[in-house]
């Protein structure tokens, strides 16, 4: 399944698929992202990080595609599985901001047995 | 790994009182600490940015009078939330950065806070 960003807070899945979660950012001058895991009553989670001279990034089952020219960020989970469930957030990070971070509005995912 | 960690995890107070926050790195000294506030279903808000040593920077429509910081140590940071109204009902989560690299950044577990 795929999620069309702010158009769509929740994306649901069935276990084993794969999720795509996007995002998109306004501020050209960003040059940090990063994508972080939210489970309901906790802080957020480091998921996977990608500078803003990178297309691409792969971690465990996880891959961050950074597209600039459309200020697109995406995250994709491989074979989704129940604890995948949670909200996930990008946040990206100004040049000369002062390491503060910004963060989207969300997207709720929840895995379907 | 480094761990930050916030106390309490969970509070409820009457409206009109003040609510101290702490959030604590437990093994890397945090130069910089962040405060963001979350509403139910909604994303993280900055607050403000504390230094140790220095006065926080505040973010646009926060009161500072209202949201006091404290970086007093570069492993602890406090906000106090006085006069507490419902309408500061939140989660309320820090971040610390440090650790000696510029993306070594950690969130706390976040605060329920309940204005009665």
């Amino acid at each position: 399944g795929e999620s069309v960003g702010l158009h769509l807070p929740t994306l649901s899945v069935q276990e084993g698929d794969n999720s795509i979660i996007n995002c998109a950012y306004s501020n050209s001058a960003s040059d940090y992202f990063i994508w972080y895991k939210q489970e309901s009553g906790k802080g957020p989670q480091f998921i996977i990080d990608i500078r803003s001279n990178m297309d691409k990034r792969q971690g465990q089952r996880v891959t961050v595609l950074l597209n600039k020219t459309v200020k697109h960020l995406s995250l994709q989970i491989a074979a989704t599985q129940p604890g995948d469930s949670a909200v996930y957030f990008c946040a990206e990070k100004i040049t000369g901001g002062g390491n503060k971070l910004t963060f989207g509005t969300g997207t709720q995912l929840k895995v379907e047995l | 790994g480094a761990v930050v960690s916030q106390h309490p995890s969970r509070v409820i107070c009457k409206s009109g009182t003040s609510v101290k926050i702490e959030c604590r790195s437990l093994d890397f000294q945090a130069t910089t600490m962040f405060w963001y506030r979350q509403f139910p279903k909604q994303s993280l808000m900055l607050m403000a940015t504390s230094n140790e040593g220095s006065k926080a920077t505040y973010e646009q429509g926060v009161e500072k009078d209202k949201f006091l910081i404290n970086h007093a140590s570069l492993t602890l940071s406090t906000l106090t939330v006085t006069s507490a109204h419902p309408e500061d009902s939140s989660f309320y989560i820090c971040r610390a950065l440090g650790g000696g690299t510029q993306e070594t950044q950690y969130f706390g577990p976040g605060t329920r806070l309940l204005v009665l």
